[in-house]
């Protein structure tokens, strides 16, 4: 079982639609990460959020809209995708994004299977 | 330009025998190294990670040993089970710099 939840599992839309994904994580990790995988690629980092305030953004395209409202929680808006933009869509938490000398791995949730039409 | 390899796609081991995954890297900056292990339909599995400070880590079947002088990790599994199968993935960064994932070994373990 992950302790990173994501919703929903799948997600069909359209490229004119408005969609959110969710993430929850009750682990107290003050960062958390938006990733996008294709097939047989590894993850690509989107977004960094660290306490609540995004602290990274991989230039990712404005159709992508991460908000963070509280230290347990994270979405991703999604407005007029492209066909190319279908993916698994990952989110990530760890302790914190300093990275110290302590071991702060990062933990995944299942992902979010997009398919745009 | 990629900073985190791992040149075999795949790998077929024989279910008690000891799979070795390599991965091989050219920043000399990175300081923390993990490996996930993904199944189909589920995210990353966070597996086991090493400093650079240490070059050996282990943890019951599996252990990654660093080879700092010629930027090389590997992760051995010992034995191998069926359920072992799966996709791996070494993953580096440098102190507050993000993940850069390498593409991913595939390992099938045959019963």
């Amino acid at each position: 079982d992950t302790e990173v939840t994501q919703t929903p599992k799948h997600l069909v839309m359209g490229m004119t639609n408005k969609k959110s994904l969710k993430c929850e994580q009750h682990m107290g990790h003050r960062a958390m990460y938006w990733y996008k995988q294709k097939a047989k690629k590894p993850p690509e980092l989107m977004f960094v959020y660290s306490y609540e305030k995004l602290s990274i953004n991989e230039s990712v395209p404005s159709r992508f809209s991460p908000e963070c409202p509280n230290s347990s929680l994270l979405n991703l808006h999604l407005h007029a995708l492209q066909p190319e933009d279908s993916a698994l869509y990952l989110c990530a938490s760890s302790r914190q994004t300093s990275y110290s000398r302590s071991n702060q791995p990062q933990h995944f949730g299942d992902g979010t299977r997009l398919s745009i039409l | 330009d990629q900073q985190v390899k791992q040149n075999s796609p795949s790998l077929s081991v024989q279910e008690g025998r000891i799979s070795i995954l390599n991965c091989d890297y050219t920043n000399s900056m990175f300081d923390y190294f993990l490996w996930y292990k993904k199944y189909p339909a589920e995210g990353p599995t966070f597996l086991i990670s090493i400093s650079s400070i240490k070059d050996k880590n282990e943890d019951g079947r599996f252990t990654v040993f660093l080879n700092k002088s010629a930027k090389h990790l590997s992760l051995h599994i010992v034995p191998s089970q069926p359920g072992d199968s799966a996709v791996y993935f070494c993953a580096a960064h440098e102190r507050n710099t993000p993940l850069v994932f390498g593409k991913g070994t595939r390992l099938s373990v045959i019963a």
